[in-house]
């Protein structure tokens, strides 16, 4: 399974775009980059899936350059809700397959 | 999306005690759910992968013995927690995947957690 290497916390206000980058040097073709938010005492909850390129939804946009060994995810306008601990993970999909997660950063989102 | 519950959400048990925590997907099938353990302030650590139907199988450094895992139904997994001591006690938080190939398959869906105190 790929290592991610993400920075430990992260501190923005409320209003602004937060990019929190992941480093996955490792990642197999058949990987695939998914970000997860958790907030204390609760499960995870997914936010974002990708591949390659740019991938948005409704929350997120998830940015992968070509070479895929990075991946960046976008929070914009963040609000005190969405102070939390972000997981990025890589892994191959499909059922059965387990995740490894790595130590996640903290995102701290003040008034 | 899917929704995974876990029951209960937070217990209390005195040492030497069982305990026994129920993971259930509430509106797919989950041929395969995880196990997670996650100490205060750190991240998740899987525990063990379980198989509708077969036994489990743990990571490194899981005792198969003491951390009891069924899987008995495509909608429900069970973490036992044998002969409970203080150092046990943490959040469990199980996971449950869909049915390969169905449109939920590439995502793990995470319950509530449990929170675990042993005394």
């Amino acid at each position: 399974l790929a290592k991610t290497t993400q920075p430990i916390s992260m501190d923005s206000y409320e209003g602004q775009e937060v990019n929190i980058t992941c480093s996955h040097n490792n990642i197999a073709t058949n990987d695939y980059i998914t970000w997860y938010q958790q907030f204390p005492s609760q499960g995870p909850r997914f936010i974002i899936q990708g591949y390659k390129t740019k991938v948005t939804n409704e929350v997120a946009s998830l940015f992968i350059p070509a070479d895929r060994k990075s991946s960046t995810l976008s929070l914009p306008r963040v609000s005190l809700s969405d102070t939390a601990v972000y997981y990025c993970l890589v892994g191959a999909t499909g059922g059965g397959n387990k995740l490894t997660f790595g130590t996640g950063t903290q995102l701290k989102v003040e008034l | 999306g899917a929704v995974v519950s876990q029951h209960p959400s937070w217990v209390i048990c005195k040492s030497g005690t069982s305990v026994k925590i129920e993971c259930r997907s509430l509106d797919f099938q989950a041929t395969t759910m995880f196990w997670y353990r996650q100490f205060p302030k750190q991240s998740l650590m899987l525990m063990a992968t379980s198989n509708e139907g077969s036994k489990a199988t743990y990571e490194q450094g899981v005792e198969k013995d003491k951390f009891l895992i069924n899987h008995a139904s495509l909608t429900l997994s069970t973490l036992t927690v044998t002969s409970a001591h203080p150092e046990d006690s943490s959040f469990y938080i199980c996971s449950a995947t869909g049915l390969a190939g169905g449109p939920d398959s590439y995502e793990q869906y995470f319950g509530p957690g449990t929170r675990l105190t042993v005394t």
